[in-house]
């Protein structure tokens, strides 16, 4: 299986600062055949499902602001919000759906300082 | 607009079973493979089961395999978990979810599994 595994656990940012999260797979997650990585990053608020902000690991979801971005390619992944807002007081998943069992991160949890 | 909608959930002893379903609107449910996912009481997402468009396909985590079972009803737009022989540590909300990637979800369906 797939590990996927977030850093930081936790983290505190300033509102109006930038916030960057980190996810690395056990194993790469781009595709070859179509040069694209399956991997998406959900934002989950408390008391609600998860929302999807951004997928093929740098691709925004129509509606998501454009302080979310995504990059990086292979194994090593980062969320950036580029200007922490309140309303972006979350926990953030990556998830890859490169193979199955498909897999998630344990989960950053964002605050602000 | 597309909704999905979880029911099934409730209070089940360990080893008893039970059967989610999740209604679908709003998308071309025969068109969009499917997914269960879970969220164990404050903790993180786990995926659980993914069906393919046209039910043919179908994959577990190891954590269920061979005790849940996903299906679907394209004419009912329906898509369907059923758990056997439960355990504690299925204690969750499940989500139904659209995709991959997983765009859509519903709100959920607490299973509680307690003796």
């Amino acid at each position: 299986d797939i590990v996927m595994t977030q850093s930081p656990d936790s983290l505190a940012v300033s509102l109006g600062e930038r916030a960057t999260i980190n996810c690395q797979s056990s194993q790469t997650i781009l595709y070859s055949s179509d040069n694209k990585n399956y991997l998406a990053w959900y934002q989950q608020k408390p008391g609600q499902p998860p929302k999807l902000l951004i997928y093929w690991a740098s691709t925004r979801e129509s509606g998501v602001p454009d302080r979310f971005s995504g990059s990086g390619s292979g194994t090593d992944f980062t969320l950036t919000i580029s200007s922490l807002q309140a309303e972006d007081v979350a926990v953030y998943y990556c998830h890859q759906y490169y193979i199955t069992p498909q897999t998630f991160g344990q989960g950053t949890r964002v605050e602000i300082k | 607009q597309v909704q999905l909608v979880e029911s099934g959930g409730g209070v089940v002893q360990p080893g008893r079973s039970l059967r989610l379903s999740c209604a679908a609107s709003g998308l071309t449910f025969s068109s969009s493979g499917m997914h269960w996912v879970r969220q164990a009481p404050g903790k993180g997402l786990e995926w659980v089961a993914v069906v393919s468009y046209d039910g043919s396909d179908k994959f577990y985590a190891d954590s269920v395999k061979g005790r849940f079972a996903i299906s679907r009803d394209n004419s009912r737009n329906t898509l369907y978990l059923q758990m056997n022989s439960l355990r504690l540590e299925d204690t969750a909300v499940y989500y139904c979810a659209k995709g991959p990637p997983l765009d859509y979800w519903g709100q959920g369906t607490l299973v509680t599994v307690s003796s």
